[in-house]
């Protein structure tokens, strides 16, 4: 079983200031990850993903993430936090040799940006 | 780029009363659609997977009988609350999956319904 752990459900920033959100993977076959982005009743815009092209992944809005296999993570990471950056973040994880399986998802993490 | 249409973006409903929601994909033929349930300040979680001209695949714990799904065509799968209960409210999202997408690459996301059922 697929499984990913965002550690921390709130993360707050500066405006300006780098932001870090944290996930960890747990899976029994090569993963594919995803970061996704939500706003407040809207559904999910896909930020990034990994597809064991190129361990750093670069994505929308100046967000960027790296895979590293041997701390099985995949952080989201940007230089410089934008107010409008403050909404919540899941990663998420995939089987990527089995066609019609779903994204499992984290618990998410909820990016407050302060003036 | 692949897009999904998910309609009602917001609907209200008596006790009782049965709701359908609709997901589109427009552009892309959508063999796989996901129904995710999502409640306030909660991740997403998986309700049932279903295959066009399939029965739907429900996650555990997910009442079949209460939860329709029909997906009887590659551009359209509907969910359908019946009975619908206070405790039904919550915030439904379908995911698609693209049919000529290379193995997943291709998930797109409606955007979403917000079911309250008074």
């Amino acid at each position: 079983a697929q499984s990913v752990t965002q550690l921390g459900s709130h993360v707050s920033v500066s405006e300006g200031a780098l932001v870090l959100l944290r996930c960890n993977y747990s899976s029994s076959v090569p993963p594919y990850l995803f970061w996704y982005v939500q706003y407040p009743n809207q559904g999910l815009q896909l930020l990034l993903k990994y597809t064991s092209a190129a361990t750093l992944v670069k994505g929308i809005n100046g967000f960027e993430a790296e895979f590293k296999k041997s701390e099985t993570s995949f952080h989201l990471t940007k230089p410089s936090a934008h107010m409008s950056d403050a909404a919540e973040y899941f990663c998420a994880v995939s089987d990527r040799f089995s066609g019609n399986t779903p994204l499992v998802f984290g618990k998410g993490t909820r990016l407050s940006v302060i003036a | 780029g692949a897009v999904v249409s998910q309609h009602p973006s917001r609907v209200i409903c008596k006790s009782g009363t049965s709701v359908k929601i609709e997901c589109r994909s427009l552009d892309f033929q959508a063999t796989t659609m996901f129904w995710y349930r999502q409640f306030p300040k909660q991740s997403l979680m998986l309700m049932a997977t279903s295959n066009e001209g399939s029965k739907a695949t429900y996650e555990q714990g997910v009442e079949k009988d209460k939860f329709l799904i029909n997906h009887a065509s590659l551009t359209l799968s509907t969910l359908t609350v019946t009975s619908a209960h206070p405790e039904d409210s919550s915030f439904y999202i379908c995911s698609a999956r693209d049919r000529g997408a290379r193995l997943n690459y291709g998930y797109t996301f409606g955007s979403g319904t917000r079911l309250t059922v008074v």
